[in-house]
């Protein structure tokens, strides 16, 4: 397809276990970024890549969540022994800015609805 | 800390009246701020974005002003549409060079027939 997409689109899991979310960007796209978004509220950054490193950690809540990409395409948003609070919509988002700039325009995904039981 | 936030959680108005949401942001070393929609179930769409040397930008059906001195952002719709009701967040990138970017919580505009 020709924009972002996430899967699965929804996921319950149960609290303590780990969860992988999946982002496939546009082709191309050489920055991803992960946001959550709590009911009712707005966007919260967790991660940036640039090609397949991440110069931007800052927003990731914990050390059980980690997140990698390879091939400079698909990422992987991993969250391990899961909480309730936890539970969100994580959207994934890409751009085609070469050098993690600030004024290319941010594609969003769906996002996958976690809920933690 | 950093915080972007909106005036008015919900705004309602009647089709075909212009819509006005508002925006307050926090960080003076913003120098690009966005407009999103964001329907139910779907992630946020762009809508126009606006840099910190400019006052005005303007695009099909929706104006965005920005006020530096008192660092407020708003969004104009004109002739309001039934398909524009949806959740409208405000964003800004904040003091860092990587795109990240800071959401503010949303409004509402709901849009009666």
């Amino acid at each position: 397809g020709a924009g972002v997409s996430q899967s699965p689109s929804n996921k319950v899991t149960e609290k303590g276990k780990d969860v992988e979310l999946r982002c496939d960007p546009i082709s191309g796209h050489t920055a991803l970024y992960w946001y959550r978004q709590r009911l009712g509220q707005g966007l919260e950054f967790l991660i940036y890549f640039q090609g397949n490193s991440a110069p931007d950690k800052s927003g990731l809540p914990s050390d059980r969540f980690s997140a990698e990409r390879t091939g400079e395409s698909v990422s992987t948003l991993t969250i391990q022994r899961t909480q309730q609070e936890d539970s969100a919509v994580y959207l994934c988002a890409s751009s085609s800015s070469t050098s993690g700039g600030p004024y290319n325009e941010q594609f969003f995904g769906p996002g996958t609805r976690l809920t933690v039981l | 800390g950093e915080s972007v936030g909106l005036h008015l959680p919900t705004l309602s108005v009647q089709e075909g009246d212009n819509s006005i949401i508002n925006c307050a942001y926090s960080n003076s070393a913003s120098d690009y701020f966005i407009w999103y929609k964001q329907e139910s179930g779907k992630g946020p769409q762009f809508i126009i974005d606006i840099r910190s040397n400019m006052d005005k930008r303007q695009g099909q059906r929706v104006t965005v002003l920005l006020n530096k001195t008192v660092k407020h952002l708003s969004l104009q719709i004109a002739a309001t549409q039934p398909g524009d009701s949806a959740v409208y967040f405000c964003a800004e990138n904040g003091s860092g060079n990587t795109g990240k970017l800071i959401f503010g919580q949303g409004t509402t505009l709901q849009v009666k027939p």
